[in-house]
């Protein structure tokens, strides 16, 4: 089935140390985004992927980075930089950037110990 | 940057009853988006409407954009639409998509 796979659901993490979320998806879309959702709040866009090989800071990127080496794959790495990363990271993808359906992977839910 | 506000932030009805949730937003969009979340995170996209109508089932939506709002209309509601209604809409400038605050629905059976 076609679809987005985020990976872990679930990751603690101690501070001071960087943790790498994975997101693969096989639609065949070219635009690829990382939100952040902090409870009973709306969901806030981290970086995006308009292409292979191309990345953009959204609102909230600081301790944040990301790579698009490939079409399929969007990995998240959230850093030692990043303040307050206890969250909610879903993954999304639409067939171009600013157009069409955005699709969620399930999302991964990282805690800072 | 452009404003989105979702009403009423929180919902509760009797399973049967039917409902009607609202977006506004404060500049000219060329994507609208509503998403439902589920109690375990999953969002999922209801409809794709920057403008007009469109109805899936018991749900439909109708985008005014000249007036800037959009509603979101429930039918006959039932348990599992409970969860987080987002609405989300996006310029053509920037493509990116602003997420409002969500309505939560509670629906009792």
């Amino acid at each position: 089935d076609g679809g987005i796979t985020q990976s872990p659901k679930y990751l603690f993490r101690k501070e001071g140390q960087n943790v790498t979320l994975s997101c693969e998806q096989n639609l065949n879309h070219d635009a690829m985004y990382w939100y952040r959702q902090d409870p009973g709040q709306g969901l806030r866009l981290i970086y995006y992927s308009q292409i292979v090989n191309d990345f953009q800071k959204g609102d909230i990127a600081e301790g944040y980075s990301v790579s698009r080496e490939k079409k399929e794959s969007f990995p998240l790495t959230v850093t030692s930089a990043q303040k307050n990363p206890t969250a909610f990271y879903l993954c999304a993808s639409s067939i171009s950037h600013g157009g069409g359906e955005l699709f969620f992977g399930e999302g991964s839910r990282l805690t800072v110990l | 940057g452009i404003q989105v506000e979702q009403s009423p932030p929180d919902l509760i009805l009797q399973e049967g009853a039917n409902s009607t949730l609202r977006c506004n937003f404060s500049d000219s969009v060329n994507n609208l988006q509503w998403f439902h979340q589920n109690p375990w995170g999953q969002l999922i996209n209801l409809f794709y409407i920057p403008s007009g109508t469109k109805q899936n089932g018991r749900l439909s939506a109708t985008t005014v954009a000249t007036e800037r709002y959009s509603l979101l209309y429930i039918s006959s509601s039932q348990t599992t639409d409970s969860g987080v209604y987002f609405c989300a809409v996006g310029v053509s400038n920037t493509g990116k998509l602003i997420f409002g605050q969500g309505t939560t629905l509670q629906v009792k059976p």
